[in-house]
C-alpha cells in the first residue's frame, strides 16, 4: 500500500523569505501523480502544484514550485517570498494513475507566516 | 469551476443518533469520497464511489456506511453516532483522469455528545 509521510507538523517562517515543506511517499508503481494541497482557516482544500511522476521536469506555479526526486521518493514543496496568506496547512497527496483509485495524503503540516 | 457541496457546515448531534451527511457535486464526476480529518493524523479515507451504486471501503469504513443513488450525490451515514467520531468530514470529487486534482466541499465539522 502507497503511504505518504509528512515529517514536519509544523514549520514557520518570515515574511518574503522562502521556505520548504516536506514530503516522502512509499510506492511500487513507476507511474503515479504527486499533489500539495492547501488549507487556510476557511477549511476549503485548495490544489497548490501537481507532479507526473514521468516528468522529469519539476513543477512550478508562480511562488510554488516543487523539488521531486523519483528516486529518493521526495517531493518537497518551496514557497518563494512568502506571504501572510500561505498561512495554512499543506497536504501532499500521491495518486496511482488508475482512474478508480483514491488519492492517499500525509498528516499535513501547519505553515505560520511570521509578520 | 466545478462545486462540491456539504449540506451543513456545522452539526451537533447526540450519541446513538443516526446521521446523514450529504454533498452534491456539480461537474459529472464519477469518482466521490468522503475522508475524515482529525489533527496529527491528516486525512483519512472512509469511502469512495467510482460509479452510481458503486462503492469502496477507505481506510477506515467501520461506524460508517454510503449511498450513491445518483452520480451528483454521495451521503456518508452514521448508523449511531458515537463520541469518537466527532470530527471533521471533507467530501471531494475527481474525474477518471488521474492527473485531474480533487475537488472538495467545504467541510462539516461534526460533533456528538
Amino acid at each position: 500500500a502507497q503511504t505518504v509521510t509528512q515529517s514536519q507538523p509544523e514549520m514557520s517562517v518570515q515574511e518574503a523569505e522562502t521556505v520548504t515543506l516536506s514530503c516522502t511517499y512509499d510506492t511500487s508503481e513507476s507511474d503515479y501523480y504527486l499533489f500539495w494541497y492547501k488549507q487556510p482557516p476557511s477549511r476549503q482544500m485548495i490544489l497548490v502544484i501537481r507532479q507526473e511522476a514521468y516528468k522529469q521536469q519539476n513543477a512550478t506555479e508562480n511562488r510554488f514550485s516543487v523539488n521531486f526526486q523519483k528516486a529518493a521518493k521526495s517531493f518537497s514543496l518551496k514557497i518563494s517570498d512568502s506571504q501572510l496568506g500561505d498561512a495554512a496547512m499543506y497536504f501532499c497527496a500521491y495518486r496511482t494513475p488508475r482512474g478508480n483509485e483514491k488519492l492517499t495524503f500525509g498528516t499535513g503540516t501547519r505553515l505560520t507566516i511570521i509578520p | 469551476d466545478v462545486k462540491v457541496t456539504q449540506s451543513s457546515r456545522y452539526l451537533v448531534k447526540r450519541t446513538g443518533e443516526k446521521v446523514f451527511l450529504e454533498c452534491v457535486q456539480d461537474m459529472d464526476h464519477e469518482n466521490m469520497f468522503w475522508y475524515r480529518q482529525d489533527p496529527g493524523l491528516g486525512l483519512r479515507l472512509i469511502y469512495f464511489s467510482y460509479d452510481v451504486k458503486m462503492k469502496e471501503k477507505g481506510d477506515i469504513p467501520e461506524g460508517y456506511s454510503v449511498s450513491r443513488e445518483k452520480k451528483e450525490r454521495f451521503s456518508l451515514i452514521l448508523e449511531s453516532a458515537s463520541t469518537n467520531q466527532t470530527s471533521m468530514y471533507l467530501c471531494a470529487s475527481i474525474t477518471r483522469r488521474a492527473y485531474s486534482p480533487l475537488h472538495f466541499g467545504n467541510g462539516t465539522r461534526l460533533t456528538v455528545t
